[in-house]
């Protein structure tokens, strides 16, 4: 069974601090990492995604990618009340597998 | 451009009656996805289409669940009959090319059986 896991919180974290999610998935097949970000009640948007082993950067969020260890996480930085949301990690190669998600929430 | 289509958005239905589910995805995007969202948890892979083929149905509860895409476009989910724990979130999503991983959701159709 190939898994992808997450802590499912909530992560509360204050406004304009750095927000770390973390995902740990077991096959080592995988190839492309996503993370998406879920409002209560709407469908998953894509925010980042990661090939490579090291740090992609993309405005305020930073994908970082350990194959060896089989670690994937994403960074917030100067988060924002918006970015209160559930974020699903997902990894795979022909198809994904998506983790149960990590409920951030950015207090005031 | 516009994103990937789907209808209804909610469905509520008796145990044992069945339901359809519509999917337009994004213009040009040849590989489309059914999901499972149960609350609480990630999406689950139901089915996945290369343009009207089927690549991945490893997961698709083939006794009562059924999808087809006849025409490489849009793409209809079927359940009959359904059951209790068939209450979920349907969600499409469609990716411009198989092992092009960047999937695009579409809004879901959320499914209450009573």
């Amino acid at each position: 069974q190939k898994e992808v896991e997450q802590n499912s919180g909530p992560l509360s974290v204050p406004e304009g601090a750095i927000a770390s999610l973390n995902c740990t998935y077991s096959d080592r097949g995988s190839q492309s990492f996503f993370w998406y970000r879920q409002y209560s009640g709407k469908s998953p948007e894509l925010i980042m995604f990661i090939y490579s082993n090291g740090d992609k950067e993309d405005g305020r969020f930073t994908a970082q990618l350990n194959k060896a260890s089989q670690y994937v996480s994403l960074l917030i930085r100067d988060s924002q009340p918006s970015d209160s949301a559930t974020y699903l990690c997902a990894a795979g190669g022909n198809k994904l597998t998506f983790g149960t998600g990590t409920q951030l929430k950015v207090e005031l | 451009e516009a994103g990937v289509a789907q209808s209804p958005r909610y469905k509520i239905i008796e145990k044992r009656q069945s339901v359809a589910f519509w999917c337009n995805p994004i213009s040009g995007h040849a590989t489309l996805y059914w999901y499972q969202q149960i609350l609480g948890q990630g999406p689950k892979l139901l089915i996945q289409f290369q343009n009207n083929g089927v690549v991945d149905d490893s997961q698709l509860p083939k006794d009562r669940f059924s999808a087809e895409r006849l025409k490489g476009v849009d793409s209809t989910l079927k359940i009959q009959p359904a059951k209790l724990e068939d209450s979920a979130v349907y969600l499409c999503a469609s990716s411009l090319k198989a092992g092009y991983n960047e999937q695009f959701f579409g809004p879901g159709t959320r499914l209450t059986v009573l």
